[in-house]
C-alpha cells in the first residue's frame, strides 16, 4: 500500500519570506501523480499543485513549486513571496489512477 | 456553474444511530469519492461511485456504504454509530478515471458528531 509521510506538524513564515514544506511517500509504482493541496480553516480542500512522476520537469504555479526527487520518493513545495493568505493546513497527496493517499498534514502559519 | 455541494453541513447523532450525508458533484462529473478526515489527521478515502457502482474501496467497515442515483449525485450511509466516527467527511467528484487521473475537486465537507 502506498503511503504519505509529512514530518513537519507545524511551519512558520513571515509574510513575503519564502517557505518550504516537505513531503516522502512510497509505492511501487511507476507511474503516479503528486499533488499538494490547500485547507483552510473554511473545510474547502483546494488543489494547489500537481506533478506527474513522468515528467521531470518540476511543476510551478505562480508562487508555488516543487521539487521532486522521483528515486528519493521525495515531493516538497516551496512557496515564494508567502501571503497572509496562504496561511492553512497543507496536505501532500499521492494518486495512482483514482484515489488519493493523504499525509496528516502541515499547519503553515503566516506572520505580518 | 456550482462546485460540489454537501449538505447537511453539520450534524449530530448518537451513538448507534444511523446517518445518511449527501452529495451533488459538480457539473459534467460522472465520479463521486468519498473521503473521511478525523480531527488533525489528513483525509482517508473510504469508496468510489462511477456508473452507480461501488468501484473502489478503501479499509472502511460495512457499516459504510453508499450509492449513486442515475443524476451522479450520491449519498453515504453510516449504520450503528461509533464515537469513532465523529469526523469531516468530503465528497470529490471528477470524471472517469478510465485512462488516466481525472482531477478530484473536493466540496466543503459535512461535520459529523457522534455522541
Amino acid at each position: 500500500a502506498q503511503t504519505v509521510t509529512q514530518s513537519q506538524p507545524e511551519m512558520s513564515v513571515q509574510e513575503a519570506e519564502t517557505v518550504t514544506l516537505s513531503c516522502t511517500y512510497d509505492t511501487s509504482e511507476s507511474d503516479y501523480y503528486l499533488f499538494w493541496y490547500k485547507q483552510p480553516p473554511s473545510r474547502q480542500m483546494i488543489l494547489v499543485i500537481r506533478q506527474e512522476a513522468y515528467k521531470q520537469q518540476n511543476a510551478t504555479e505562480n508562487r508555488f513549486s516543487v521539487n521532486f526527487q522521483k528515486a528519493a520518493k521525495s515531493f516538497s513545495l516551496k512557496i515564494s513571496d508567502s501571503q497572509l493568505g496562504d496561511a492553512a493546513m497543507y496536505f501532500c497527496a499521492y494518486s495512482g489512477y483514482s484515489t488519493l493517499t493523504f499525509g496528516k498534514g502541515t499547519m503553515l502559519l503566516v506572520s505580518p | 456553474d456550482a462546485g460540489v455541494t454537501q449538505s447537511p453541513t453539520h450534524l449530530i447523532k448518537t451513538r448507534g444511530q444511523q446517518v445518511t450525508l449527501r452529495c451533488s458533484p459538480k457539473s459534467g462529473h460522472d465520479t463521486v469519492s468519498w473521503y473521511q478526515q478525523a480531527l488533525g489527521q489528513g483525509p482517508q478515502f473510504i469508496f468510489q461511485y462511477y456508473e452507480e457502482e461501488e468501484r473502489q474501496r478503501g479499509n472502511f467497515p460495512d457499516r459504510f456504504s453508499g450509492h449513486q442515483f442515475p443524476n451522479y449525485s450520491s449519498e453515504l450511509n453510516v449504520n450503528a454509530l461509533l464515537l469513532g466516527d465523529s469526523a469531516l467527511y468530503l465528497c470529490a467528484s471528477s470524471l472517469a478515471p478510465l485512462t488516466s487521473y481525472n482531477e478530484q475537486f473536493f466540496g466543503p465537507g459535512t461535520r459529523l458528531t457522534v455522541l
